[in-house]
């Protein structure tokens, strides 16, 4: 069974620091691999994808994410964070055209 | 780009009363649609999958006489939550799959209040 695991539940981080949300997933078989941002009462925004080539993915907003198949991992980065860019995060597993699973969220705080 | 919509956004009824939350592909046909529920401070847990045609496949533990799923055409899928109780209570989201490629889109949810 498919499955994705967020250990952090929820970070700080300054104004102007970097980030790193982690993500690590289960699949049966080669993954495709999201990153979506949620403001509270709002729906999901893609931030980015993985299908295959490149391990490091470029998205919106500045993030980016990088798939290591070795660690089963697919975790977000950012250089340096925006007020903005307070939210909740989700990582999710699945296929194009199928549903997806989606990790329990890390909720991300940005401080002066 | 492609765009799905959710109506109504924000809902309360009584309890024991039904209430459909429409979901919408407004630029772009889909087949598939699913229906996700959350939580407040949760994730999003798939309810049911929506194929245009047939009959909605629902997750196990969810009561398909009670989430009534009708997916009546290449653009809408209704989600009807009969005899609603305050446990209902809850953000549901819809995403569509698009025939052409296959990307899912997700909509704007709607929160449903039950009192």
């Amino acid at each position: 069974a498919q499955s994705v695991t967020q250990p952090d539940i929820h970070i700080t981080v300054s104004e102007g620091a970097s980030l790193e949300l982690r993500c690590n997933y289960s699949y049966g078989a080669t993954p495709y691999l999201f990153w979506y941002v949620q403001s509270p009462g709002q729906g999901l925004q893609l931030l980015l994808k993985y299908f295959s080539g490149d391990t490091l993915v470029q998205g919106i907003k500045g993030f980016e994410a990088e798939f290591k198949r070795s660690q089963s991992s697919f975790n977000l980065r950012k250089p340096s964070v925006h007020w903005s860019d307070a939210a909740e995060y989700f990582c999710a597993v699945g296929r194009i055209n199928e549903k997806l699973t989606f990790g329990t969220g890390t909720r991300l705080t940005i401080i002066p | 780009g492609a765009v799905v919509s959710q109506h109504p956004s924000w809902v309360i009824c009584k309890s024991g009363t039904s209430v459909k939350i429409e979901c919408r592909s407004l630029d772009f046909q889909a087949t598939t649609m699913f229906w996700y529920r959350q939580f407040p401070k949760q994730s999003l847990m798939l309810m049911a999958t929506s194929n245009e045609g047939s009959k909605a496949t629902y997750e196990q533990g969810v009561e398909k006489d009670k989430f009534l799923i009708n997916h009546a055409s290449l653009t809408l899928s209704t989600l009807t939550v009969t005899s609603a109780h305050p446990e209902d209570s809850s953000f549901y989201i819809c995403s569509a799959i698009s025939t052409d490629s296959y990307e899912q889109y997700f909509g704007p949810g709607t929160r449903l209040t039950v009192t």
